[in-house]
């Protein structure tokens, strides 16, 4: 256990359905991180919190919509997903954006395909 | 370039041996540098991370860093199957918003 939780460990979804993926955090770390990782790619960063705050959004199709109620919680509500979506994601904790602590905690991951 | 580059692999070495990860980073304005170690089917797990030019040990892990050669490695002493895993370079690019960013990782298979 990292400290960082993820849930569902698995998900199966149709081409139309909307689900959402869940992390939280026991760290009392002030940001979070949802990163994608497909076979033989560098992990991907998708969006940053800070304090609660989206401070970073790597050009990410609007069917991946990220919600962060405080610095505790992080979710990525997907909705109308491509097959080309089936990766593992990851979520991420660190102390701050600042950087150079290298505080970066990664939760299990879900593993989501698309059908 | 890409911002973080490695080796694919993979990377065989017999039990006992060293293992010798590499990596190289585009940004010259980079302080920060980490290994993580990345299980089938796990998620990352920092090993080892690096601020300054050198070597830094920990038990059978030696992280070296070159800031002229924008050049990282990773050494693993007495190589065990344990071992074997997926090892990602990352750094914190000053480009990049101060944000972590990965290599591909580079798989290592210790042979028994």
């Amino acid at each position: 256990e990292t400290g960082v939780t993820q849930t569902p460990r698995h998900l199966v979804m149709g081409m139309t359905n909307k689900k959402s993926l869940k992390c939280e955090q026991h760290l009392g770390h002030n940001a979070m991180y949802w990163y994608k990782q497909s076979a033989k790619k560098p992990l991907e960063l998708m969006f940053v919190y800070n304090f609660k705050e989206q401070t970073e959004n790597n050009s990410v199709p609007s069917r991946f919509s990220p919600e962060c109620p405080n610095s505790s919680h992080l979710f990525l509500h997907l909705h109308t997903l491509q097959p080309e979506d089936s990766a593992l994601y990851l979520c991420a904790s660190s102390q701050d954006t600042r950087g150079r602590r290298p505080g970066y905690t990664f939760g299990s991951g879900t593993r989501l395909t698309v059908v | 370039q890409k911002e973080v580059e490695q080796n694919s692999g993979p990377l065989s070495v017999p039990e006992g041996a060293i293992a010798s990860l590499n990596c190289t980073y585009s940004d010259r304005g980079s302080q920060s540098f980490f290994w993580y170690r990345q299980y089938s089917g796990k998620s990352p797990e920092l090993i080892m991370f690096i601020y300054s030019n050198g070597d830094k040990e920990d038990g059978r892990f030696t992280a070296q860093l070159n800031k002229a050669s924008q050049y990282v490695s990773l050494l693993i002493r007495d190589s065990q199957p344990s071992d074997s895993a997926t090892y990602l370079c990352a750094v914190i690019s000053k480009e990049y918003g101060n944000k972590l960013v990965f290599g591909a990782g580079t798989i290592l298979r210790v042979k028994s």
